[in-house]
């Protein structure tokens, strides 16, 4: 079945700084799901894309699929504390088989 | 409205035995779904169950085995634990077997072989 290969595995950022993880595939996705996981915590999900292209925001967060649907990214705007978590990408495959990629998980220094 | 749960929260169990994980899916959830994530890692698809039917497996060993229930709850079954078995076990739900929903995850249960 289809893959997903995450980058980058860990971030450290500073408060207020910008934070980007990517999602990429050696072949065409017919969608992604984005989920985050605080430390302790279950996966929560986040947005889903599905359009060449597609662009969707919630509040600090920019989800982007990419015009050949081989990658997608996370872009969060000043990070705060509570952003802390790994991140993760999936992709549905089949009935409701979610594969997951690595994960970026993203640390902050307040 | 009640989400996804699970139990027990944590188990604790020896080499060579078996457990049973229990799950409940948001109420009108049909799909339940089950995965297996290792410490460091993204969680791993184990069993699809719609409507009491396996709608897909994962690359998991015979030791693993589930089931789904009239009332839509399911167990996850595996025996003759392994230490490469401690591991946290997620059930998702999702409001139907196909299409693209989103899931929702249950807090898991933290499965510790010794």
């Amino acid at each position: 079945g289809q893959q997903v290969m995450q980058i980058p595995q860990y971030q450290h950022v500073q408060e207020g700084e910008d934070f980007t993880t990517y999602c990429n595939s050696s072949t065409t996705l017919s969608n992604i799901q984005w989920y985050k996981q605080r430390p302790g915590g279950h996966p929560v999900f986040l947005i889903q894309l599905v359009k060449s292209g597609e662009v969707k925001k919630q509040k600090r967060l920019t989800f982007q699929f990419g015009e050949a649907k081989k990658n997608s990214s996370l872009h969060i705007t000043a990070t705060q504390t509570t952003d802390v978590g790994t991140y993760f990408c999936g992709l549905i495959q089949g009935a409701q088989k979610l594969v997951f990629g690595q994960g970026t998980r993203l640390t902050i220094n307040p | 409205d009640a989400g996804v749960t699970q139990s027990p929260t944590h188990l604790i169990k020896t080499r060579g035995q078996h457990v049973t994980l229990r799950c409940s899916p948001i109420s009108g959830h049909k799909s339940v779904s089950w995965y297996q994530q290792v410490l460091g890692q993204g969680p791993q698809f184990i069993f699809q169950y719609y409507e009491k039917e396996e709608r897909g497996r994962g690359n998991f060993p015979d030791r693993f085995s589930a089931r789904q229930f009239p009332n839509y709850s399911s167990e996850l079954n595996v025996n003759a634990l392994l230490l490469g078995d401690s591991a946290l076990y997620l059930c998702a739900s999702s409001l139907d077997g196909g299409g693209l929903y989103e899931q929702f995850f249950g807090p898991g249960t933290r499965l510790t072989v010794l």
